[in-house]
């Protein structure tokens, strides 16, 4: 069983077109996120939620509306593609603040191009 | 903000090389500490990790040992193989709020 899975794999669509990645974790942890990966590798933290609440919101764009319809669940709609959302979008899990093992991890990632 | 700075590279190494890679960090609270390894086409993996001063995490001929006092948390490997190339991030966790951090990341090619 896959610890965090994300769908699709690969994602490539037009500009102006909205779509949506799914990830699930079968963890039972608290808090998910989601990080965009780009070309030069650097992994940028978008959103952390715990609990289905909404703890970490960095400086996105807001055509990215994250929903987290239950803990286990933490999806990405995107409105409006551009070329520059072009990228690997990672979600991940971690246990829940407060104890010592605190690690993420990681689903295999989402390739989007907008072309 | 809680961040951290790494060395970026890229770095190549020969075979039976020593490694080191550099990390330091900024954090207001006392966060745990991490390195993740990312191979090519794939998600990050959990390498090692340090949850308080002192603590050396180690894991497959890597370490790396929490270093409160020059808040660093390099990466050693005292002889790399080809099959450590990859990409390598240092990261921190804020316990407070499961805020995790990522460096830029460095990317180790081995040649054989």
């Amino acid at each position: 069983d896959t610890a965090v899975s994300q769908t699709p794999k690969y994602l490539v669509t037009q500009m102006g077109n909205d779509k949506s990645i799914k990830c699930e974790q079968n963890l039972g942890h608290d808090t998910m996120y989601w990080y965009k990966q780009d070309s030069k590798k650097f992994l940028k933290i978008m959103f952390s939620y715990n609990n289905k609440e909404l703890i970490i919101n960095e400086t996105v764009p807001n055509r990215f509306s994250p929903k987290s319809p239950d803990k286990a669940h933490l999806n990405l709609h995107i409105n409006s593609l551009e070329l520059g959302d072009s990228a690997v979008y990672f979600c991940a899990s971690s246990r829940r603040p407060g104890g010592r093992s605190t690690e993420a991890f990681f689903g295999q990632g989402t390739r989007l191009t907008v072309v | 903000g809680n961040s951290v700075t790494q060395m970026e590279g890229p770095v190549t190494l020969s075979e039976e090389a020593f490694l080191t890679i550099n990390c330091t960090y900024t954090a207001t609270g006392y966060p745990s500490l991490f390195w993740y390894v990312q191979y090519p086409g794939e998600g990050l993996q959990l390498l090692l990790k340090a949850t308080k001063a002192d603590d050396k995490g180690s894991n497959k001929g890597f370490e790396a040992t929490y270093r409160k006092e020059t808040t660093s948390f390099h990466l050693e490997k005292g002889s790399v193989q080809v099959s450590d190339s990859a990409v390598y991030f240092c990261a921190l966790s804020d316990r407070e709020n499961n805020d995790m951090r990522f460096g830029a990341g460095t990317r180790l090619t081995v040649k054989p």
